[in-house]
């Protein structure tokens, strides 16, 4: 049972390259988090699912789209990358909506 | 106010102390409450959920006192292993999906 599982772990980008983090968890989890966690700031909501084909804004979404068009796989995608982009992007799922979170390991983007 | 805060510490403390850690929440629709645990450059785990009025699981003890809107986190005996960044989460209300983390309280345990 691998729980969260996040692609890829680290990746470095130029400014204006686009790329696409898969999360995936096997739990048969509804809902489905993006986190962001930069130092000083805490984890910051960027995206969330609570479904299959459906996907809401969080704290700070802009730059960033997701699809959720399979119940086990969520996806955070930068269209055009920026240096305020460089960050820890935690994926999260959760069985309900007050449920806890299980996390996956993380993704360190950097992006020059 | 914001939604969670936390004193971020670092709290230092020796092995074998009790130490406690307090987390005010804003939103008083909050229903259920987690307290996670990060090690350095790691994801959060769950530590410990509270759904009352408080949990214990052996050496950790929660409580929550809704009329002060806070909730506590103690910590006795304390082991080298208790280092890490206790962070807490409040849920919002009926219908909210959204967790908001607090920044966390920092713990290092000396030995």
């Amino acid at each position: 049972n691998a729980g969260v599982t996040q692609t890829p772990k680290f990746r470095v980008l130029k400014t204006g390259q686009s790329m696409t983090l898969l999360c995936a968890q096997d739990m048969n989890h509804e809902y489905m988090y993006w986190y962001r966690q930069d130092p000083g700031m805490g984890l910051r909501l960027i995206h969330y699912s609570v479904g299959e084909g459906t996907t809401a804004k969080g704290e700070v979404p802009d730059g960033y789209n997701v699809s959720r068009l399979k119940k086990q796989n969520f996806l955070l995608g930068l269209e055009s990358a920026a240096p305020s982009q460089t960050s820890v992007y935690f994926c999260a799922s959760s069985w309900q909506g007050n449920s806890p979170l299980h996390f996956g390991n993380g993704t360190r983007l950097t992006v020059t | 106010r914001k939604e969670v805060e936390q004193d971020p510490g670092p709290f230092n403390v020796p092995e074998g102390a009790t130490v406690a850690f307090n987390c005010t929440y804003s939103n008083s629709a909050s229903q259920s409450f987690f307290w996670y645990r990060q090690d350095c450059r790691k994801e959060p785990k769950l530590l410990m959920s509270v759904y009352s009025s408080g949990n214990e699981d052996g050496r950790f003890t929660a409580q929550l006192n809704r009329a002060s809107q806070y909730i506590s986190l103690l910590i006795r005996d304390s082991k080298l292993s208790d280092s890490a960044t206790y962070l807490c989460v409040p849920k919002g209300g009926a219908g909210s999906y959204q967790l908001t983390f607090g920044k966390g309280t920092k713990l290092s345990v000396i030995p």
